[in-house]
């Protein structure tokens, strides 16, 4: 089965300084992929970023990172220099083209960035 | 820009009823799932259309059932409504390993 862990309900930043939200997966697979999901208050589901599992080299997209722990199943955001429009439910999702492409998220992290 | 977009934005139903949500996307991507989302909860896999053929399901009864048509626009339908149904039903299209997703539907029943 998979499952995909967030541990981290709510968390909250300074506006301009980084912060780390976490996320475990777990998969008898290979062969996968690794997403992180903002959802503001408007609803919309967007893609942060995303992580190939078979790329040792983490993903970077700008003031978003992430640390990708393969052996441990860890798969952490890094939000640096935090804006008040990073206020969002951040989601940790997996995928395998294994099980017909289906997507499992975490229960999410409510991040607030305080001015 | 696969512009998907889902109708209603909102609806309110009362116990026993039938809903029917809908989902296109601008570039008619032939892979849609629906996923329901609880209040503070992540989404959670409904299941998935490929090419007008049902294509996984997740852990969710008879009475969620889906189409997809030709220009792979597509449909939830939910039986016999239970008040437990009330959530955001998401659509997301499948491109490139990643998906798209609409803006969802928040379903009340009452």
């Amino acid at each position: 089965a998979q499952t995909v862990t967030q541990s981290q309900p709510e968390m909250s930043v300074q506006e301009a300084e980084t912060v780390t939200l976490s996320c475990t997966y777990d998969t008898s697979e290979n062969n996968y992929y690794l997403f992180w999901y903002k959802q503001p208050p408007s609803r919309q589901m967007i893609l942060v970023i995303r992580q190939e599992a078979y790329k040792q080299q983490n993903a970077t997209e700008n003031r978003f990172s992430v640390n990708f722990q393969k052996a441990a199943k860890s798969f952490s955001l890094k939000i640096s220099d935090s804006q008040l429009g990073d206020t969002a439910m951040y989601f940790c999702a997996f995928m395998t083209p294994n099980t017909g492409n289906q997507f499992y998220f975490g229960t999410g992290t409510s991040l607030t960035v305080i001015p | 820009e696969t512009g998907v977009t889902q109708s209603p934005t909102h609806l309110i139903k009362t116990r026993g009823q039938q809903v029917t949500l809908r989902c296109s996307s601008q570039s008619g991507h032939n892979t849609v799932s629906w996923y329901q989302q609880a209040l503070g909860q992540g989404p959670q896999f409904i299941f998935q259309y490929y090419r007008e053929e049902e294509n996984g399901r997740g852990n969710f009864p008879p009475r969620f059932s889906g189409l997809q048509f030709p220009n792979y626009s597509s449909e939830l339908n939910v039986n016999a409504l239970e008040l437990d149904d009330s959530a955001l039903y998401l659509c997301a299209v499948h491109a490139y390993n990643e998906q798209f997703f609409g803006p969802g539907t928040r379903l009340t029943v009452l």
